[in-house]
């Protein structure tokens, strides 16, 4: 059975950093393209970043470019976000999600979630 | 960017109504639909993509249908376990986006 579980969310002041993790089981995770996906308290869904199996491409939203830096260890099939410089309006739960093994861009699985809080 | 509108952002039906929601992409998406269930406090779950291919386990009474800009999600007889909120998203290119969200509840 699939399983990713989110860590390291936490409370945050503005401009600090934040490292999130994402321990993935239950399938050959060095063969699946990888997704962090965000979604601030009450509202819609929002994708942050996506990662290739082999870590050779990666996208970012405009809103973090720059700031967050999304990376994978297949060895010990976790996935991670760094997140420098944030801002209140970061503030959200991140899910990792898969990607299928179509390599379309849509997410099959995903995680509980990690709530990070921007707060001064 | 593709942005995505939802409609409508929220409707109340009844146990065995037919519901249909709409997502419009603001250009053509060529298919590249997915739509997701979330429950509170939950991660959303896929539900169909490629716009109508349904995802293994997803009971049948849900289906999606479309082409161009505009797309629909329909559940044909409403059950208890459905009161939900439901999202498109279209991965045609990046970014990936998604529709604002359409919850649905109890009449």
């Amino acid at each position: 059975e699939v399983h990713l579980v989110e860590s390291g969310g936490g409370l945050v002041q503005p401009g600090g950093s934040l490292r999130l993790s994402c321990a993935a089981s239950g399938f050959t995770f060095s063969s699946y393209e990888m997704n962090w996906v965000r979604q601030a308290p009450g509202k819609g869904l929002e994708w942050v970043s996506y990662i290739s199996s082999s870590a050779t491409t990666i996208y970012y939203a405009d809103s973090v470019k720059g700031r967050f830096t999304i990376s994978r260890d297949n060895a010990k099939n976790s996935l991670f976000l760094q997140m420098n410089s944030l801002r209140a309006e970061d503030t959200a739960v991140y899910y990792c999600a898969r990607g299928p093994t179509n390599g379309w861009f849509y997410f099959d699985y995903w995680g509980q979630g990690t709530l990070v809080t921007g707060s001064s | 960017d593709i942005q995505m509108t939802q409609s409508p952002s929220s409707l109340s039906a009844s146990v065995g109504d037919r519901v249909t929601i709409t997502c419009r992409a603001s250009q053509g998406i060529s298919n590249s639909l997915a739509w997701y269930q979330q429950k509170p406090g939950k991660a959303p779950k896929l539900l169909l993509y490629a716009t109508s291919r349904l995802e293994s386990g997803v009971p049948s009474r849900f289906s999606g249908s479309g082409f161009g800009t505009d797309y629909t999600l329909t559940i044909s007889s409403l059950q208890p376990e459905d009161f939900a909120t439901y999202y498109c998203q279209q991965y045609s290119k990046t970014p990936l986006t998604f529709g604002g969200g359409t919850k649905v509840e109890i009449k």
